[in-house]
């Protein structure tokens, strides 16, 4: 099993709300992403990170922002959430290299009202 | 056109049948190959790598045509524990990965 935690499973909040999804994983991985997963689509890649003070953006835009100040430690930020930010955010860690398996955390269900 | 495609399903098998799964990919610099499996509501864990001479774990077997860009899944034997939604995995540079949207598995008894 792999070791990557994510809280809160589940998050409902109004329009307008600060929120942070948190990511932690305990395996040293250096490489971590997030996916955004609405119900029955595929996985699309919004943010990932090669190592501390390192953040990209990925192939989906997203509002949302990320930190990696520690390797273990991955959260992402929504500033002001939005209906149209409901879904499943799914966040990964693999070692390096190229074309390592990733593991995937269990994911936050987010519903914005 | 998705950079990776796959039949959504859903295959509805019974038990011990056979079934497999196809999928193509549109960039042709791709390197590495997965299957994932993801139960619903959770989130996709890896049944395997796929490698250009073919490989099989146990019921499953994975095989790789780099030249028509096509990756299949074959599951022999097939368990109720094995409904799921089987994601086709390609890494798009480094370690990005682009997945494509599933084809779901149902198993009856």
């Amino acid at each position: 099993e792999a070791d990557i935690y994510q809280t809160p499973r589940y998050l409902v909040i109004g329009t307008g709300k600060k929120i942070t999804l948190e990511c932690s994983q305990t395996m040293g991985h250096d490489k971590m992403y997030w996916y955004q997963q609405d119900p029955g689509m595929e996985l699309h890649l919004i943010h990932y990170s090669y190592g501390v003070n390192s953040t990209e953006k990925g192939d989906l835009s997203s509002e949302s922002t990320v930190s990696r100040i520690r390797t273990e430690h991955f959260p992402l930020t929504l500033e002001s959430a939005r209906p149209s930010h409901t879904s499943q955010y799914l966040c990964a860690s693999s070692e390096g290299g190229g074309g390592e398996t990733q593991y995937f955390g269990p994911g936050t269900r987010l519903l914005v009202l | 056109r998705k950079e990776v495609e796959q039949d959504p399903g859903p295959f509805n098998v019974p038990e011990g049948a056979t079934v497999a799964f196809n999928c193509t990919y549109s960039n042709s610099a791709s390197q590495s190959f997965f299957w994932y499996r993801q139960d619903c509501r959770k989130e996709p864990k890896l049944l395997m790598s796929v490698y250009s001479s073919g490989n099989e774990d146990g019921r499953f077997t994975a095989q790789l045509n780099r030249a028509s860009q096509y990756i299949s899944l074959l599951i022999r034997d097939s368990k109720l524990s094995d409904s799921a939604t089987y994601l086709c995995v390609v890494n798009k540079y480094g370690n990005k990965l682009v997945f494509g949207a599933g084809t779901i598995l149902r198993v009856k008894s």
